[in-house]
């Protein structure tokens, strides 16, 4: 089955504790992306993957790392997370870049910075 | 600067009714509009892809038209059901056919 699986789905965290959140695709896409959904705002984009070690900041990408070292992982780290990051993030992954392409997204990951 | 703006208010309906959820955008020129699906917990579901050089998109009961002029999507999803209940978010592409854009979606109530 096609899917994008995120890891862990729910977390709770203290303020400055340094945490990663996993993401795999299974699809073979070139493209991978993280977003933060707050309400009222939508979908922001964090960081971007158009391939395999090349990774780019999104809209929203302060407090937050990335890295693309296998085509299907593309892991989200927070080096010390604040309480203005506490969200629900999703990952997504699509063949390329190109907007005609359909994204598919992980189940998200609730994180809560304390 | 761009914007894309989905009705933030809730949108409740009876059942069998046609629920009409819009999006519209200002300062792009989109070669393409997606919609998609979002149940709450849950990551967005693709449903339609429709291009700019197309009037109107179908799928089962959706349907999704694309007015360059007025800078505005129509969302239809006829014969509502309660299991059509959700958030549907707009995305576009931001310019040049890449890097995708998220509306930040209309709540959908459908009521039996």
């Amino acid at each position: 089955e096609a899917q994008v699986t995120q890891n862990p789905r729910y977390l709770i965290t203290v303020t400055g504790k340094k945490l990663t959140v996993t993401c795999s695709q299974n699809m073979n896409h070139e493209y991978m992306s993280w977003y933060r959904q707050d309400p009222g705002l939508g979908l922001r984009q964090i960081y971007y993957s158009m391939n395999v070690e090349v990774t780019d900041k999104g809209d929203v990408p302060e407090g937050y790392k990335v890295s693309r070292k296998e085509k299907r992982n593309f892991p989200l780290i927070l080096e010390s997370p604040s309480p203005n990051q506490t969200s629900l993030y999703f990952c997504a992954s699509s063949l390329s870049s190109h907007s005609i392409y359909e994204a598919f997204f992980g189940q998200g990951t609730r994180l809560t910075v304390v | 600067s761009q914007k894309i703006e989905q009705n933030s208010e809730a949108l409740n309906i009876q059942e069998g009714k046609t629920a009409t959820l819009t999006c519209n955008y200002t300062n792009y020129s989109p070669a393409y509009l997606q919609w998609y699906r979002q149940d709450p917990g849950r990551g967005p579901v693709f449903l339609l892809l429709i291009r700019e050089n197309e009037k109107e998109k179908r799928k089962e009961r959706l349907k999704v038209t694309f007015d360059t002029t007025l800078k505005q999507s129509l969302f239809h999803i006829t014969a509502s059901q309660p299991a059509d209940s959700a958030t549907y978010l707009c995305a576009l592409d931001g310019g040049g056919g890449f890097k995708t854009i998220f509306g930040a979606g209309t709540r959908l109530f459908v009521k039996a």
